[in-house]
């Protein structure tokens, strides 16, 4: 079983500033099984990045997923207001077929 | 555009069956997606994977809860279920349904259409 561990837990910054979210597996994971949400308050969660790095319909550039491996990163480029909340990756394991969520890192205004 | 909503009761008595059911519009639950599945969230938690319906008809759950769930698809209402047996205060949560609807290829495995979620209480 793999399992996602995030960091930070909670990443508190201002608007305009550049966020980096982690986002470590314990074993290799395909690029392919990787994505991550946004979820905030009261909402379910959004899909922004699918396969590690492309971007969902309609989510904005400042978004950006990178990463391989073990290793994979959201990086924000400049918080706006709206960019406040949870953060979730995903992984997909293929045998048995089966999705794992990592905790989450929270986003929260400084 | 495929849009989900979940229903059933928000109540669920202790050691009672809960059954969500979450109907599907915008596109037929035949050929619309890959696949089906059930998430939830306990209060203040994160998200835990409960179970995912194929096209095929296979159904795989998440191990920790695989003795008590069951999914299963209704074609002719367009509709996918989720029953959770024997059910304790743990099973408190909001419970959402997801499924891909993209047109990514097949290899990318993840959710981008999700109901609102609705919420389950285990109390007696």
């Amino acid at each position: 079983e793999i399992v996602l561990t995030q960091s930070p837990g909670t990443l508190s910054l201002s608007p305009g500033e550049r966020a980096t979210l982690s986002c470590r597996a314990s074993q290799s994971v395909s690029s392919s099984y990787l994505a991550w949400y946004q979820q905030k308050p009261g909402q379910a969660p959004r899909l922004l990045i699918y396969g590690a790095s492309s971007r969902a319909t309609g989510i904005p550039d400042r978004f950006s997923g990178s990463g391989s491996g073990t290793d994979f990163t959201l990086t924000i480029s400049r918080l706006e207001p709206e960019d406040f909340a949870v953060y979730y990756c995903q992984q997909y394991g293929s045998s048995p077929p089966r999705f794992t969520f990592g905790p989450g890192t929270k986003v929260d205004i400084k | 555009q495929l849009q989900l909503q979940e229903s059933g009761p928000g109540l669920v008595k202790p050691s009672e069956t809960l059954s969500l059911t979450c109907t599907v519009s915008g596109g037929s639950i035949s050929s619309s997606s890959y696949y089906w599945g059930w998430i939830r969230q306990p209060p203040g938690k994160g998200l835990e994977w409960i179970g995912s319906i194929y096209y095929s008809g296979s159904t795989y759950y998440n191990p920790s809860l695989k003795s008590r769930v069951t999914i299963s698809v209704d074609t002719s209402k367009n509709q996918f279920s989720l029953k959770l047996s024997s059910v304790t205060a743990a099973d408190t949560a909001v419970y959402y349904c997801a499924t891909r609807a993209g047109t990514a290829p097949y290899y990318y495995y993840y959710m981008d259409v999700w109901g609102k979620g609705t919420t389950v209480t285990v109390s007696s």
